[in-house]
């Protein structure tokens, strides 16, 4: 049974440019929370994806915007992108009232 | 604002001892909390959680302790294992139980080393 799976691994951009990060929940989930995590910080919640919708939103600018397809896979989109995104993105998925699995990640560099 | 609270950044003990890894929080509204683990290129990988409405939550070498007036929590592992060396992330939720579906509040983490 496959976990969390999130694609790419690591990834390169230049400030201003748009990234688009994917995340498939594990098999049997259909909720999926995003997380931006800095260097020395714990992971800080984005948003949540249920049934297709943005349930939750916490304290991200609107450059970050995210969808969720009717597999229950999901994308995070980040837009005009600052040096101050660098960070490791976390995709977590779980069933209603479960426990928040995670993904490995994506490790976005920003030059 | 910080609303979950990881004082110690680090912690080294000895293997076959207790491990207290510690967290407080701020926001009375919690009432789900949650212990990771996080090893480097890896994804933080769940332990044990406990409701608000315990004080206790064992599972196997795992015990979490919640003293809700003084808003606290630890994790104890006994006995302590080479391979337990990791990040240990504190999180949060509101919600109830079934909050642990909803937005998590982490704090920054304690690096645990046991020593062989």
């Amino acid at each position: 049974d496959a976990g969390v799976t999130q694609s790419p691994t690591h990834l390169i951009k230049t400030r201003g440019q748009q990234v688009t990060l994917r995340c498939s929940p594990k098999s049997g989930h259909d909720t999926v929370s995003w997380y931006q995590q800095a260097l020395g910080q714990g992971p800080q919640f984005i948003f949540q994806y249920y049934e297709e919708e943005e349930r939750q939103r916490g304290n991200f600018p609107d450059r970050f915007s995210g969808h969720q397809f009717p597999n229950y896979s999901s994308e995070l989109n980040v837009n005009a992108l600052l040096l101050g995104d660098s960070a490791l993105y976390l995709c977590a998925s779980s069933q209603t009232q479960n426990i928040q699995y995670f993904g490995a990640g994506t490790r976005l560099s920003v030059l | 604002d910080q609303q979950v609270k990881q004082n110690s950044p680090s912690l080294s003990v000895q293997e076959g001892r207790i491990s207290i890894l510690n967290c407080d929080y701020t926001n009375s509204m919690f009432d789900y909390f949650l212990w990771y683990k996080k090893y480097p290129a890896e994804g933080p990988t769940f332990l044990i959680s406990i409701s608000s409405i315990k004080d206790k939550n064992e599972d196997g070498r795992f015990t979490v302790f919640l003293n809700k007036s003084a808003k606290h929590l630890s994790l104890h592992i006994v006995p302590s294992q080479p391979g337990d060396s990791a990040v240990y992330f504190c999180a949060a939720s509101e919600g109830g139980s079934g909050g642990s579906n909803y937005k998590l509040t982490f704090g920054k983490g304690t690096l645990l080393t046991v020593n062989p």
